[in-house]
């Protein structure tokens, strides 16, 4: 079906709560990302994840911890969460290529309020 | 610093007539560049891609170009529609889609008003 579901859409925590969210892939993609999106800035890469337990840093991953344990899910983490913490959350997918126009595929994202 | 800057940050068009949203980006190496739309609440979805020095691409209403010597990029809209109000996400790849890293632009938001 090629599609990057996330779950949930939209969640409200408290500041300290843990924060679990969830993405999925149909397409056997090798490597899947999660990004955050905040007003005025580009998407800022969180954690890359290459394959199965094969995860490494993005730029801001002070405060995230993933989760890959088999190839079509992907899990960020956040251990109690803090308020500059809320944001909208996307997961993407691809192959692992160096063909430069695989394409990418986006999740709808995830609207993470932290009060 | 913001490695890829696109221009304007908004935009209002009457449904029918063109525009022409621009990107410049510092990113180097600057294997591949990225256009996607984003609609309001939705995810990212890829609209072209260019890849070589002086790359064009047309894929409907849409068009792009791409020049590596000044760093820049378009994308041009034809005949604009209701549905083409969203954000335009200008994404420049450093090395081959997942190998390296993607820099975001922080987008065009497009209106087209009737």
């Amino acid at each position: 079906d090629m599609k990057v579901t996330q779950m949930p859409r939209y969640l409200i925590k408290r500041m300290g709560e843990n924060v679990l969210l969830e993405c999925g892939q149909d397409m056997s993609h090798e490597t899947m990302y999660w990004y955050r999106q905040d007003p005025g800035l580009g998407l800022q890469l969180i954690y890359i994840s290459y394959d199965v337990d094969s995860n490494s840093e993005g730029d801001i991953p002070k405060g995230y911890r993933v989760s890959r344990k088999k190839r079509e899910h992907f899990s960020l983490i956040l251990d109690s969460a803090k308020t500059n913490q809320t944001s909208v959350y996307f997961c993407a997918s691809s192959f692992r290529t160096e063909i430069s126009n695989e394409r990418l595929f986006f999740g709808h994202g995830t609207k993470l309020s932290v009060l | 610093k913001t490695q890829v800057e696109q221009s304007p940050q908004s935009l209002v068009v009457r449904q029918g007539e063109n525009c022409v949203l621009q990107c410049n980006y510092s990113v180097t190496p600057d294997n591949h560049l990225r256009w996607f739309k984003q609609d309001t609440g939705k995810g990212l979805v890829s609209l072209t891609v260019l890849v070589h020095e002086n790359d064009k691409t047309s894929n409907g209403r849409y068009s792009a170009t791409l020049d590596k010597d000044a760093k820049h990029s378009t994308l041009h809209i034809t005949a604009t529609l209701l549905d083409d109000t969203a954000t335009y996400i200008c994404v420049v790849g450093d090395r081959g889609s997942a190998l390296g890293r993607l820099h975001f632009g922080a987008g065009t938001q497009l209106i087209v008003i009737p």
